[in-house]
């Protein structure tokens, strides 16, 4: 397996448009993970995914902010509208839960900037 | 309420010299603590987790009960260990990680 997958790896946008990140979990994971961190508040649970279904979008900073799951294969993260204060390094991350947390496995992120 | 602290943002040491990068849970339950790691511009990766009892690259970490504590331990820092390290808590039932605010360990020749 490729590992969770992750694009684009850069973006850089202008304040005000719409920003689309995508992630492709590890084949066989019901749960995915997005992160955000800065280097002032490190790492940030966004939102989460069990079986496709999202379960804690409590960490989600605004309402311009919203993430999708249509399949257990692809999930999105999306900004509209951007601002500089989203920019950040974002992580998508997939695991398992055998009754007990497990590891969870890092995408390498998406480096978005927004001017 | 669940939470991982991490009390230093940047642990720095010489070469050689010994590490400790502390980590401290909140949590009432049976914990399942984690060590991540992430080198410069590259994704998290597990370090290692407590209830396999491992070492990985030299380093280990012990959980204390007693003291609500997963600090992780290497003898003789390498330059090559310069990282973030992160400290996580599973969360129950939940599938859900909690993370520390992440130890910036800096190993200076």
């Amino acid at each position: 397996d490729a590992g969770v997958i992750q694009s684009p790896r850069h973006e850089v946008t202008e304040m005000g448009q719409e920003v689309t990140l995508r992630c492709k979990p590890i084949s066989g994971h019901d749960y995915l993970f997005w992160y955000r961190q800065t280097m002032m508040r490190g790492l940030e649970l966004l939102i989460y995914f069990n079986n496709n279904v999202p379960i804690d979008d409590s960490g989600m900073p605004e309402d311009r902010f919203s993430a999708k799951m249509p399949n257990a294969s692809f999930s999105t993260l999306k900004i509209q509208p951007s601002e500089p204060r989203d920019s950040a390094v974002y992580f998508c991350a997939s695991s398992t839960h055998r009754g007990r947390p497990d590891t969870q496995y890092f995408g390498p992120g998406t480096r978005l900037t927004v001017l | 309420a669940q939470r991982v602290t991490q009390p230093e943002k940047l642990l720095s040491v010489f070469k050689g010299a010994p590490v400790e990068l502390k980590c401290n849970y909140s949590y009432s339950g049976s914990p399942e603590l984690f060590w991540y790691v992430q080198y410069s511009r590259q994704r998290l990766q597990l370090l290692l987790r407590h209830i396999s009892r491992e070492s990985i690259k030299g380093f280990t970490a012990d959980l204390n009960k007693g003291e609500t504590s997963f600090h992780l331990k290497k003898p003789f820092a390498q330059e090559e260990d310069s990282a973030m390290y992160y400290c996580a808590l599973g969360s129950g039932n939940t599938g859900k990680l909690i993370f520390g605010q992440g130890t910036t360990l800096q190993v200076k020749p």
